[in-house]
Parts: C-alpha cells; sequence; structure tokens
C-alpha cells in the first residue's frame, strides 16, 4: 500500500518571502501526484498534478511542485506568497496499477502567510 | 466548479442517534468517495463506490454504511452516532481519464458537512 508523507505540520512565513511545503512518498508500483488547497471552511480543490513526464509542474496561483523519483519527493514551492495563500495543503498519491481508485493523503500543512 | 453538494452542511446530533449526510452530483462521475477531516490525520477514506450498488470499505469504516441506488446519490449513514464520529465529512467524485497513456483518478470535492456529536 502507498503512504504520504507531509513533514511540517505547520509553516508561518512572511509575505513575499518563498515557501517550500515537504511531501515524501512511498509505494511499490508507479504513482501520480497531487497537491489540493483547502481554504477556511471549504472543500479541497486541486492545484496541481503530476502524472509523467516532466518533473517540474505548474499549478495555479503561481505554485509549482517537483517529482523526485529518486528521493520520493513531491515539494510544493512558490517564490514570493501572499497573505490569501494562507490555507492548508495537502499532497495525495494515487497508483496507476489495478482497479482501485482511490487517493491517499497526507496529514497536510498549514500554511500561515504573516503580514 | 465541479456540481457538488452535500446536505446537511451542519448538523448537531446527540450521541445514540442514526445519521446520514447526503452526496449529490450532476456530473455523472462513476466514483464517489466518503471522507472524514480531522486534525493531524488529513483525510481518511470511509468508503467508496464504484458505481450503483457498488460500494467498499475504506480504512476507517467501522461504525458507518453507504449506499448508492443511483449515480449522482451516495448516502453514509451513521447508525449509532458515538462522540469520536465528530469530524467534518467530505464527498468526493472522480472518473477515470487518460493522461500521458495512462488511466488516472482525479478528485473533486464538495463543501463538506461539519458533524457534532453530543
Amino acid at each position: 500500500a502507498q503512504s504520504v508523507t507531509q513533514l511540517d505540520s505547520q509553516v508561518p512565513v512572511f509575505e513575499e518571502a518563498p515557501v517550500e511545503l515537504r511531501c515524501n512518498y512511498s509505494s511499490s508500483v508507479s504513482v501520480y501526484l497531487f497537491w489540493y488547497v483547502q481554504y477556511p471552511n471549504q472543500g479541497l480543490q486541486l492545484l496541481l498534478k503530476y502524472l509523467s513526464g516532466s518533473t517540474l509542474v505548474k499549478g495555479i496561483n503561481g505554485f509549482e511542485a517537483e517529482f523526485n523519483k529518486s528521493q520520493t519527493s513531491f515539494h510544493l514551492r512558490k517564490p514570493s506568497v501572499h497573505i490569501s495563500d494562507t490555507a492548508e495543503y495537502f499532497c495525495a498519491v494515487g497508483i496507476y496499477s489495478g482497479s482501485a481508485r482511490q487517493l491517499t493523503f497526507g496529514s497536510g500543512t498549514q500554511l500561515t502567510v504573516l503580514p | 466548479d465541479a456540481g457538488i453538494t452535500q446536505s446537511p452542511r451542519h448538523k448537531v446530533t446527540e450521541t445514540g442517534t442514526p445519521v446520514t449526510l447526503r452526496c449529490h452530483q450532476t456530473e455523472n462521475h462513476r466514483y464517489m468517495y466518503w471522507y472524514r477531516q480531522d486534525p493531524g490525520h488529513g483525510l481518511r477514506l470511509i468508503h467508496y463506490s464504484y458505481g450503483v450498488k457498488d460500494t467498499d470499505k475504506g480504512e476507517v469504516s467501522d461504525g458507518y454504511s453507504v449506499s448508492r441506488s443511483k449515480t449522482e446519490d451516495f448516502l453514509l449513514t451513521l447508525e449509532s452516532a458515538t462522540s469520536s464520529q465528530t469530524s467534518v465529512y467530505f464527498c468526493a467524485i472522480s472518473e477515470s481519464m487518460v493522461g500521458a497513456g495512462s488511466s488516472y483518478n482525479e478528485q473533486f470535492f464538495g463543501p463538506g458537512t461539519r458533524l457534532t456529536v453530543l
């Protein structure tokens, strides 16, 4: 079975500073990966996804993530954050093989952007 | 936004009472999921459905049952609610998509139901 670890439960950062949210996964088969964002009192929205090919993927709101197969990581980055980026971020992994159509989610990282 | 609604959006109930949460979709997606979200645990899968009348258990299914009699509706029932089931419940839908030569599922989430069991 696959698993996802988000190494930081809380990340405070000042406005206009860069940020990296870390995600590591484990799986014995090929995976695809997502980052979702959850604003207060809302559902999850897709930020970006990696299916295959180019390891650097770009998403909405200026976020990007890099897939690193050797380190089994999929870290999320933004070069300059805004107050409006304050939210909880979830990494999720799915597997290509088999009939299961489930995602496994990490425990989330709360990003707080400080003025 | 994907057409997913959840009802009710908020509910307060007492221990031992039955509770049913409803998820309704207008996207005609095959797969539907129920998750619970608790601090420090992220989202944990309760049950999912891969078609009408076809359901399976997730990692935290004890105390929950589901039914799907129509493509558009997926019901989650707590037969006898307990305080440990106080949580935010999210419904998600997905359909198999093809990307990079393989099939994958991207999930779309409803707005959530906040359930408090006293």
